[in-house]
């Protein structure tokens, strides 16, 4: 299993652009989760998805990210316009039933900077 | 809301030496999980131990265990027998157990731990 795959790996972006990261979760996991990880804010949730439906997006800073998970098997979190406080490493995680049950595997991340 | 708090930013321990890392948190749930994440500098996340609240043994795994204190709402981690490979970034995290919480984890603000040869 080749584990929760991520891309890219580093991302650098000018202000305004728009950045999208992709995510390929473990094949059969039904959970999806976006995190992000700064040094002021530590590890946040942004959104999670189950069976594909996003369940709670309460943590997703502004309208400015939007995640979507068209199939089982892919996900992406967009950021449009981005800013430089977005800058951060992004994280998928992924598990299969509820995160009781079995371990959250995370993507070794996108470390993303916007200048 | 609950928050999760790691007062020790950054601790070294010698190998083969044991080091405890702190963590606490707040919550007015009942019924919960802790976990010890553990973050190497390949930025993977690698779960290392999980305490579920209503059990009263502490969690071990190998050189790893857990001083679960509940009423003290405390949550440490023990590392025996320290190894280089064991550098890395500690993350305390707490995780309701009721309802349909899939993965909001929440997390503490990580301990930077580093083993000296």
């Amino acid at each position: 299993d080749a584990g929760v795959i991520q891309s890219p790996r580093h991302e650098v972006t000018e202000m305004g652009q728009e950045v999208t990261l992709r995510c390929k979760p473990i094949s059969g996991h039904n959970s999806l989760f976006w995190y992000r990880q700064t040094m002021m804010r530590g590890l946040e949730l942004l959104i999670y998805f189950n069976n594909n439906v996003p369940i709670d997006d309460s943590g997703m800073p502004e309208d400015r990210f939007s995640a979507k998970m068209p199939n089982a098997s892919f996900s992406t979190l967009k950021i449009q316009p981005s800013e430089p406080r977005d800058s951060a490493v992004y994280f998928c995680a992924s598990s299969f039933r509820r995160i009781l049950d079995s371990p959250l595997h995370f993507g070794n991340g996108t470390r993303l900077t916007v200048t | 809301a609950q928050t999760v708090t790691q007062s020790q930013p950054e601790m070294s321990v010698q190998e083969a030496e044991t080091v405890t890392l702190s963590c606490t948190y707040d919550t007015s749930e009942n019924n919960y999980y802790l976990f010890w994440y553990k973050q190497p500098p390949s930025r993977q996340m690698i779960l290392v131990i999980r305490q579920e609240a209503y059990k009263q043994q502490n969690a071990t795994e190998n050189r790893f265990s857990v001083n679960f204190q509940k009423a003290a709402k405390s949550f440490s981690l023990k590392i025996s027998d320290s190894q280089l490979g064991d550098t890395a970034m500690y993350f305390c995290a707490w995780l309701n157990a009721g309802g349909t919480s899939y993965g909001k984890l929440t997390f503490g603000q990580g301990t930077i731990l580093t083993v000296h040869p």
